[in-house]
């Protein structure tokens, strides 16, 4: 019920395409989906995170867009870039705050030119 | 504002050996989490401590500990060391233990490879 579940684990797209990787998961108690990336070499970062109040939201180009009846979320990155090839970890909190987030297991993105 | 840093960036040890991998965290963070990265579990938490307290620990053997200092610095140590050790040891730092949005910042991970 913990588990958070990340598909595909891999993905390729033309330069200029949407990107989009899948989460989902069970336990209704989270309320907090972060999306993080990672380049070799560097820790994760966070992109992009939303509450399961709100249904979709953009900073740039990059969407989360959230439904909570199916207890899924996805990460959509509009225009793909060369520079957004990285590794992309969804990850999910308990409302409590105080418990450490539960991650996917990582979609590796390749944008090809 | 430096980020986390995290010493060393990589460390080859052998079975059976013992290991202490270090961790600061951003200026004013006193919450440090620890992650272990492998390509077949992916983020699996390890432990988080704040103000030098253990607040939570993840389903790993006893073999792994931590520990804060009043600094907020913290270190963790595996001890006799096995291969499936082997893996990217990440930390990450946030102001606060509460809040689910409370966000947290990754150092670069120290590489550990156990021959």
């Amino acid at each position: 019920q913990q588990q958070v579940k990340q598909s595909p684990q891999s993905l390729i797209v033309q330069k200029g395409g949407i990107s989009i990787i899948n989460c989902a998961y069970e336990n209704t108690a989270f309320d907090y989906f972060p999306w993080y990336q990672q380049f070799p070499g560097k820790g994760p970062a966070l992109l992009i995170a939303i509450r399961p109040d709100v249904s979709e939201k953009k900073e740039g180009r990059f969407t989360i867009s959230f439904n909570k009846s199916a207890k899924q979320f996805s990460l959509h990155i509009m225009d793909s870039q060369p520079g957004d090839s990285a590794t992309y970890f969804c990850a999910a909190r308990f409302n409590s705050g105080n418990t450490p987030l539960v991650f996917g297991k990582g979609t590796r993105l390749s944008v090809i030119a | 504002k430096a980020g986390v840093t995290q010493t060393p960036r990589y460390l080859i040890k052998t079975r059976g050996q013992q290991v202490t991998l270090s961790c600061s965290p951003i200026s004013g963070h006193r919450s440090v989490s620890w992650y272990q990265q492998t390509p077949g579990q992916g983020l699996q938490f390890l432990f988080e401590y704040f103000s030098e307290t253990q607040r939570n620990k993840g389903n790993f053997p006893g073999r792994f500990s931590g520990r804060q200092f009043s600094n907020s610095r913290s270190e963790m140590n595996v001890s006799t060391l096995e291969l499936g050790d082997s893996a990217l040891y990440l930390c990450a730092s946030s102001m606060w233990t509460s809040g689910s949005d409370r966000e947290q910042f990754f150092g670069p991970g120290t590489r550990l490879t156990v021959l």
